[in-house]
């Protein structure tokens, strides 16, 4: 039972232009959300999280949107850089009880220079 | 900072043998956690702990244990190594409500 799910395997975008991730989730326990970035050989690394009680959160080029009745998020990457290639997780936890956190499978990015 | 320190970073074992792979962190948190990433699958928990003395299941748990002596170090062990164990073991840590710092992975092989 996949509770976090991002649907494209992979994505390819021209250097400069926005690139949106998606995830799904179905689990309405959910929270707290999170976007790890990893490079090949690499651990994952946090980028950015939002909280339910939120609907947007800005950092820099990138920005998470989160729509709980849709049970979607999305990850906005505005340039769009060829250091931004790489494998985008995301992830949802809910609050009380241990820090467990899903994963999702994982969107590969490919930015063109 | 090191963060997690994870070793060693490859190997291959036969099937039935039983290896233990470490990991150590630096930055005093109390949350650590170790998965496995299997291709395309995502990264499945194995075990978690919330403290020193304190471990529990995560999703994958069946072929491993932890133990959490300190607060550094969280140690997976393989007891019978088997073919489907195969995969890169990620460990993490965190502070309670706090993202994670994951180690550089150790990719295993079991034939």
């Amino acid at each position: 039972d996949q509770q976090v799910k991002q649907n494209s395997p992979s994505l390819s975008v021209q250097e400069g232009r926005i690139s949106i991730l998606n995830c799904d989730y179905t689990n309405s326990m959910f929270d707290y959300f999170l976007w790890y970035k990893k490079y090949p050989a690499e651990g994952p690394t946090f980028l950015i999280s939002i909280s339910s009680i939120k609907d947007k959160n800005e950092d820099g080029r990138f920005t998470v949107f989160l729509n709980k009745s849709a049970k979607h998020l999305s990850l906005h990457i505005v340039p769009s850089q060829p250091g931004d290639s790489a494998v985008y997780f995301c992830a949802a936890s809910a609050s009380g009880g241990y820090q467990k956190v899903t994963f999702g499978t994982g969107t590969k990015l490919q930015v063109i220079p | 900072n090191a963060g997690v320190t994870q070793t060693p970073k490859f190997r291959i074992l036969k099937i039935g043998q039983s290896m233990t792979l470490q990991c150590t962190q630096d930055m005093n948190h109390n949350y650590m956690y170790w998965y496995r990433q299997d291709p395309g699958m995502g990264l499945k928990l194995i075990y978690y702990s919330v403290g020193a003395g304190i471990t529990d299941k995560g999703e994958v748990p069946n072929g491993y244990n932890v133990s959490r002596s300190t607060t550094e170090d969280f140690p997976l062990r393989l007891e019978l190594a088997a073919p489907s164990q195969t995969s890169v073991y990620f460990c993490a840590s965190s502070y309670s409500g706090g993202g994670y710092t994951f180690g550089s992975g150790t990719r295993l092989t079991v034939v």
